[in-house]
């Protein structure tokens, strides 16, 4: 079974560009998350989406952005961006449970650098 | 903001002993779980505990959870060269899959 795939992997944007990046869930599950991660503020949840809804928010400028599609694949778009960006993306999969939380699958990652 | 604080930040040990880690969160939680990461790379999940559990086990790893005092911790027994890495507590509360994570413990295993 294939795992959370990411794309890019690495990727280097000027101030004030706009960044795409790409999540494939693992097959079957429907629930996708994104977090930032930075040396400073650690693993920080981003948003989530189930069955193309947003189902949770976290604290991030509307600048950041995101939707899923109706195979489940997922989407986060960073607009005007700023050096304070540069940070490690991760995306998680899981399984819907209905009762409970249940355990995240992650991607690799892409690194987004802002110079 | 995070929820969870961790202690130690950072743990070296020999291989063959044991590593400890702490979690502390905030508000009440529908489970802990714990996650490893190799050098800034992708999470790996380790464990879940839910909240109405007091220990689990699964390998070399043992988990408590103390709801009451609003702390879990992570023991790796045995360790090997292979464990290190940085150990993340993740708290997951509410509707969906929203994971909140700790600070995180860097923990080193010298061969």
């Amino acid at each position: 079974k294939a795992g959370v795939t990411q794309t890019p992997r690495y990727l280097i944007k000027t101030r004030g560009q706009q960044v795409t990046l790409s999540c494939s869930p693992i097959s079957g599950h429907r629930s996708v998350s994104w977090y930032q991660q930075t040396p400073g503020q650690g693993l920080q949840f981003l948003f989530e989406y189930f069955s193309e809804t947003q189902r949770n928010k976290g604290n991030f400028p509307g600048r950041f952005s995101g939707r899923q599609f109706s195979n489940s694949r997922s989407e986060m778009n960073v607009s005007t961006l700023e050096l304070g960006d540069s940070a490690l993306y991760l995306c998680a999969s899981s399984l819907e449970n209905p009762l409970l939380n249940t355990e995240a699958f992650f991607g690799q990652g892409t690194r987004l650098t802002v110079v | 903001s995070q929820q969870g604080e961790e202690d130690p930040q950072a743990l070296s040990i020999q291989e063959g002993e044991n590593a400890t880690m702490n979690c502390s969160y905030k508000t009440s939680i529908n489970n802990l779980q714990w996650y490893r990461q190799n050098s800034g790379r992708g999470l790996v999940h380790l464990i879940l505990i839910r909240s109405n559990e007091r220990e689990k086990h699964s390998g070399r790893l043992r988990v408590t959870l103390d709801t009451s005092k609003k702390s879990s911790s992570l023991l790796i027994t045995a360790s090997r060269a292979a464990d290190t890495a940085s150990y993340f507590c993740a708290a997951g509360r509410g509707a969906g899959n929203m994971l909140t994570f700790g600070g995180g413990t860097r923990l080193m295993v010298k061969p």
